[in-house]
């Protein structure tokens, strides 16, 4: 069982925007802005698409955002492309172990 | 560039070793921290281990506390993963992820990946 909660499965139409949510508790997500998120195409290397609950490392597009609510951290689609269908992935620090714990990832598919 | 690649995976019997390794080229190694990270057969991320740019500090999971060990060449640019008393549920594929300054924050850049089956 993994440390953060997400949904196992999102989709939407292209063009739309989506919406996956990461739930934690307040000795990661919620005490702490070190909310990571991942894009991880099948067979591939996860790929670093958000940092710091809302930043982006350059190169990233801006349809990509975050944000964070609570114990509750979220990455925000728009725009909805093909090469958007991937699994995704959040990561926190967490102040029980010192150490870092992931979501159990999010299959987003693209209809 | 930037590049990571693992190297080492295979085949390996319950309770037996293996040592993975990671060159790194394309950054200043000793300015980031590293971690390993795996990922079993159609699950998610779990982070396995990481390791200061220094080398001075070493951070475990629980699952793999006791039995893994992990290390750094400076002067190698390479990251290694020394597992031993090694369990059917190690088994996945492990990359090898850098992180510039705390490994706690974010993984900039990833490996593509070693697999590593343990099975009798």
């Amino acid at each position: 069982q993994s440390a953060l909660t997400q949904p196992a499965s999102v989709s939407g139409s292209p063009g739309q925007s989506i919406t996956i949510s990461c739930t934690g508790t307040s000795s990661d997500i919620g005490d702490y802005n070190y909310v990571s998120w991942y894009q991880q195409h099948p067979g591939k290397a996860p790929k670093l698409m958000i940092f710091g609950v809302s930043n982006r490392p350059s190169g990233v597009s801006n349809r990509f955002s975050g944000s964070k609510s609570g114990n509750t951290a979220s990455l925000t689609i728009s725009g909805l492309q093909a090469e958007d269908e991937a699994d995704y992935h959040c990561c926190s620090y967490t102040s029980i172990s010192g150490l870092v714990v992931f979501g159990g990832g999010t299959k987003l598919t693209v209809l | 560039e930037v590049q990571l690649l693992e190297s080492g995976g295979g085949l390996v019997q319950p309770g037996g070793s293996l040592r993975l390794s990671c060159a790194v080229s394309g950054i200043t190694f000793s300015s980031y921290a590293m971690s390993w990270v795996r990922q079993a057969p159609g699950k998610g991320l779990e982070w396995v281990s990481a390791i200061s740019g220094s080398g001075g500090g070493r951070y475990y999971a629980d699952s793999v506390k006791g039995r893994f060990t992990i290390s750094r060449d400076i002067a190698k640019n390479t990251l290694y993963l020394q597992m031993s008393s090694l369990r059917v549920e190690d088994t996945a594929v492990y990359y090898c992820a850098s992180s510039l300054g705390s490994y706690n924050k974010k993984f900039d850049y990833w490996g593509q990946g070693a697999l590593v089956t343990v099975s009798s």
